[in-house]
């Protein structure tokens, strides 16, 4: 039983190159989400989907798509690699009481 | 106002004592309350949950809740060496219609040896 698992763990990019992030999970939640994590600002929610099919943004998804693709995984897609866009990025699920579980996470950087 | 607010730290304790880590929250009808624990680079990992005004314990973990003053602790009985990490709040609330979970920025701990 993997939990939620994040691939890769470390990439390094150029400023306008594009990368697809994978999450997959084991834990039958519906629920999915993708987050970054900079120092002194916390977890902020980039994109979530609810449910199979269904996606949404969150607090900060300019310059982020996201693709639901079935139950299991749930991909994030930077489209032209900003040096911004340097970041920790997790994956996490929720159960039904919000608790939420995580993924390895995935250290970008873009130079 | 930040919608959940903690102390960055660091807060250090001495190996054996308690260590008390408070977190606010700005929305007063959020409904659910969790604590997190985020080792220096690796994910954070749900520790306790909370839902009801009062004390929850599970092992040498106490979560408490007052809603009316808008707070929620952690309390950290005999600290350990291998509890120094960071500690996230996040506080459920309902906004726009959907249901929305909000993190803190953490909270680090250093328990001394």
């Amino acid at each position: 039983n993997a939990g939620v698992t994040q691939t890769p763990k470390f990439q390094v990019l150029k400023t306008g190159q594009s990368m697809t992030l994978q999450c997959a999970q084991d834990m039958n939640h519906n629920s999915m989400y993708w987050y970054r994590q900079d120092p002194g600002m916390g977890l902020r929610l980039i994109y979530y989907s609810a449910s199979e099919g269904t996606t949404d943004k969150g607090e900060v998804p300019n310059g982020y798509n996201v693709s639901r693709l079935n139950k299991r995984e749930f991909s994030l897609r930077l489209e032209s690699a900003a040096p911004s866009q340097t970041s920790v990025y997790f994956c996490a699920t929720r159960d039904i009481s919000y608790e939420q579980y995580f993924g390895p996470g995935t250290r970008l950087t873009v130079t | 106002q930040k919608e959940v607010e903690q102390n960055s730290g660091p807060l250090s304790v001495p190996e054996g004592a308690i260590a008390s880590l408070n977190c606010t929250y700005s929305d007063r009808v959020s409904q659910s309350f969790f604590w997190y624990r985020q080792y220096s680079g690796k994910s954070p990992e749900l520790i306790m949950s909370i839902y009801s005004n009062g004390d929850k314990e599970d092992g040498r973990f106490t979560a408490q809740l007052n809603k009316a003053s808008q707070y929620v602790s952690l309390l950290i009985r005999d600290s350990q060496p291998s509890d120094s990490a960071t500690y996230l709040c996040a506080v459920l609330s309902n906004s726009g219609g959907y249901q929305k979970v909000t993190f803190g920025t953490g909270t680090k701990l250093q328990v001394i040896p």
